[in-house]
């Protein structure tokens, strides 16, 4: 159980186009989402926490107007990246909480802005 | 102020040997923490959480409070376990996790 899926995996885009990535609990109900980057062989980073039905909190330093985040329902959420640019090409992972503090972890999405 | 700290970037050991993947932190509060692993092309995955004092695979990590440390520890590598270890701190309230650099263990034949 307590699995967590990301659609797309990859996401080629032109710079100035907007992207949607989804994220997806299973076979859980989250209470919690997250957002995270990662850069090529650096750990995790933080972007915001997302709860249902509620505005996601940024963590300091992240463009909220820039990475739109919808907590729509207990089981998806989505980070929009808006007029994107090569800069924000990256590796974009997702996390749910159902409670409890453990974080799932979906399986990522490459993008790259040309 | 909250930090995970993972000193060693790379960590190679041979199969069989111990292997111990070291974490501090830094926390004002009562410090819940997380063994994460990710192999190579995998997600991440949650290792052992401190609270549950399971072993995983083989792998104990303890929560020593007086060193702010939770060590990783397995005293027989296997060449599996070759892979990329996070520690990660539980930010009560906010619920969010603070992880540390990471380090990459490989382990030869």
């Amino acid at each position: 159980g307590a699995v967590v899926s990301q659609h797309p995996s990859w996401v080629i885009c032109k710079s100035g186009t907007s992207v949607k990535i989804e994220c997806r609990s299973l076979d859980f109900q989250a209470t919690t989402m997250f957002w995270y980057r990662q850069f090529p062989k650096q750990s995790l980073m933080l972007m915001a926490t997302s709860n249902e039905g509620s505005k996601a909190t940024y963590e300091q330093g992240v463009e909220k107007d820039k990475f739109l985040i919808n907590h729509a329902s207990l089981t998806l959420s989505t980070l929009t990246v808006t007029s994107a640019h090569p800069e924000d090409s990256s590796f974009y992972i997702c996390s749910a909480d159902r409670g409890g503090g453990t974080q799932y972890f979906g399986p990522g999405t490459r993008l790259l802005v040309l | 102020a909250q930090r995970v700290t993972q000193p060693e970037k790379l960590l190679s050991v041979f199969k069989g040997a111990p292997v111990e993947l070291k974490c501090n932190y830094s926390y004002s509060g009562s410090p819940e923490l997380f063994w994460y692993v990710q192999y190579s092309r995998q997600r991440l995955q949650l290792l052992l959480r401190h609270i549950s004092r399971e072993s995983i695979k083989g792998f104990t990590a303890d929560l020593n409070k007086g060193e702010t440390s939770f060590h990783l520890k397995k005293p027989f590598a296997q060449e599996e376990d070759s892979a990329m270890y996070y520690c990660a701190l539980l930010i009560q309230g906010a619920q969010k996790l603070v992880f540390g650099q990471g380090t990459r263990l490989t382990i030869n034949p």
